[in-house]
């Protein structure tokens, strides 16, 4: 299987801040990978897709860079809607694999 | 808008059948377009894809749980469903049925969950 890690596994960040969270594939996934936001006991929600496709409807603070092995997903000023757990998945291979999730709080 | 929404029981004794259905609303499981996934997540760990099916029949499972998984769909009612057999108290978690496009592999709708407990 693939495996995704995510840094940091957690993040303070204060509204307005820029947050980047960077996923790492254990093998090259070209651009295979998607970013989903979930908040507690809710499901999650797509974001970005195709690493750098921005989901439609998600707002456009939202950003995903990468290719291969390495990426990142930043919101360039966080607003107090974001504070969440943030999710990578890898579709380029089976079995889908998510990684271990950051989780962005005050 | 699609809409899915899991069904279930929400308590199953270990060694039997944990079954679950997707309905799905507002688009058609036939469109050709997507794949119907379930993931699961148990609580605070994250999620594990379990498998997806498309609207022929054909299937996709995670090796880690093909042996006890079988995905079927019921184009009929517009839904699909999940059997996991032989559950142990490890297979606790919130399942999630999700649609996926065919055309960028992604997860673009979610149902809202179910909590499944193995426990007798």
């Amino acid at each position: 299987d693939i495996q995704m890690a995510q840094s940091p596994s957690s993040v303070s960040a204060s509204i307005g801040d820029r947050v980047t969270i960077t996923c790492r594939a254990s093998q090259g996934i070209s651009s295979w990978l998607a970013w989903y936001q979930q908040k507690p006991g809710k499901a999650p929600k797509l974001l970005i897709f195709h690493a750098s496709n921005l989901q439609s409807g998600v707002p456009s603070r939202f950003s995903g860079s990468g290719s291969g092995t390495d990426f990142t997903l930043t919101i360039s000023s966080l607003q107090p809607e974001d504070f969440a757990t943030y999710y990578c998945q890898q579709s380029n291979t089976f079995p889908f694999t998510f990684g271990p999730g950051t989780k962005v709080d005050l | 808008q699609v809409q899915l929404q899991e069904s279930g029981p929400g308590l199953v004794k270990p060694s039997q059948t944990l079954s679950l259905t997707c309905s799905v609303s507002g688009g058609s499981i036939s469109s050709g377009f997507y794949f119907w996934s379930w993931m699961r997540q148990p609580a605070g760990k994250r999620l594990e894809w379990i498998g997806r099916i498309f609207s022929s029949g054909d299937t996709n499972y995670n090796p880690s749980l093909k042996s006890r998984v079988t995905i079927s769909v019921d184009t009929s009612n517009n839904r699909f469903s999940l059997r996991l057999n032989s559950v142990t108290a490890a297979d606790t978690a919130v399942y999630y049925c999700a649609r996926e496009s065919v055309a960028v592999a992604t997860l673009d709708s979610w149902g809202q969950g179910t909590l499944v407990t193995v426990s007798s």
